[in-house]
């Protein structure tokens, strides 16, 4: 199974609202609703931000939001804060019962 | 709250066999929603799915994977294991275990990695 592709970065000014694309294939997430986005800072665990391809977990900020259309999914993060500087991966659940990863993507707060 | 903790050696030969206990506190696994998942990091680079696995056993693995993965789970310690046979210096990862109980999200609780180094 191949990584979801994502843009390696993405960057914006605090307020401002910015959205992570991440693609795959019709065998994972065009075939489920069940993509799920995680936020990792340096030299930590990834964080559940986003699963079944719009909720979110208790205690996650509702600036975080995700959609999904087709064979691509995203995250849109709103009013962009400092704190929201990290890597963000997208996973899906495929169907092959697996679950793939995104290469992931660096959000920079300028 | 659930919490996870990896454990095992951090120095590993080529050729050799990667071994991983991953405890898990605040909550049983025999749970019929619960799954533990393997996940790994080279350093600098993304993350990479290695498999996961229900109390009952049931397992589901990588695909790039599966010929050198096995991942065990240990009911009565409250504990699964991952096992990755034939490592090369591209096994060089931090090494993170997490669980879930939501239905096809991979992983909702983390540990905090152990890093594992094969070295010649």
């Amino acid at each position: 199974q191949s990584a979801l592709t994502q843009p390696a970065s993405v960057s914006g000014s605090p307020g401002q609202s910015i959205a992570i694309s991440c693609i795959g294939t019709s065998s994972d997430i065009g075939a489920y609703d069940y993509v799920s986005w995680y936020q990792q800072r340096p030299h930590k665990a990834p964080k559940l931000m986003i699963y079944d391809v719009n909720s979110r977990p208790s205690g996650v900020s509702n600036r975080f939001s995700g959609s999904k259309s087709g064979n691509t999914a995203s995250l849109t993060i709103s009013g962009l804060q400092a704190d929201d500087e990290a890597d963000y991966y997208c996973t899906s659940y495929t169907s092959s019962s697996t679950y793939v990863f995104g290469t992931g993507t660096k959000v920079t707060v300028l | 709250q659930v919490q996870l903790q990896e454990s095992g050696p951090g120095l590993v030969k080529p050729s050799g066999t990667l071994s991983l206990t991953c405890a898990v506190s605040g909550a049983s696994i025999i749970n019929d929603r619960w799954w533990g998942t393997w996940v790994r990091q080279p350093p600098g680079k993304g993350l990479e799915w290695i498999g996961e696995i229900h109390h009952s056993g049931v397992t589901n693995y990588n695909p790039s994977l599966k010929s050198r993965v096995t991942i065990s789970v240990d009911n009565s310690n409250n504990q699964f294991s991952l096992s990755l046979t034939s490592v090369t210096a591209a096994d060089t990862a931090v090494y993170f275990c997490a669980s879930t109980s939501t239905p096809y999200c991979p992983s909702t609780t983390w540990g905090q990695g152990a890093l594992v180094t094969v070295y010649s």
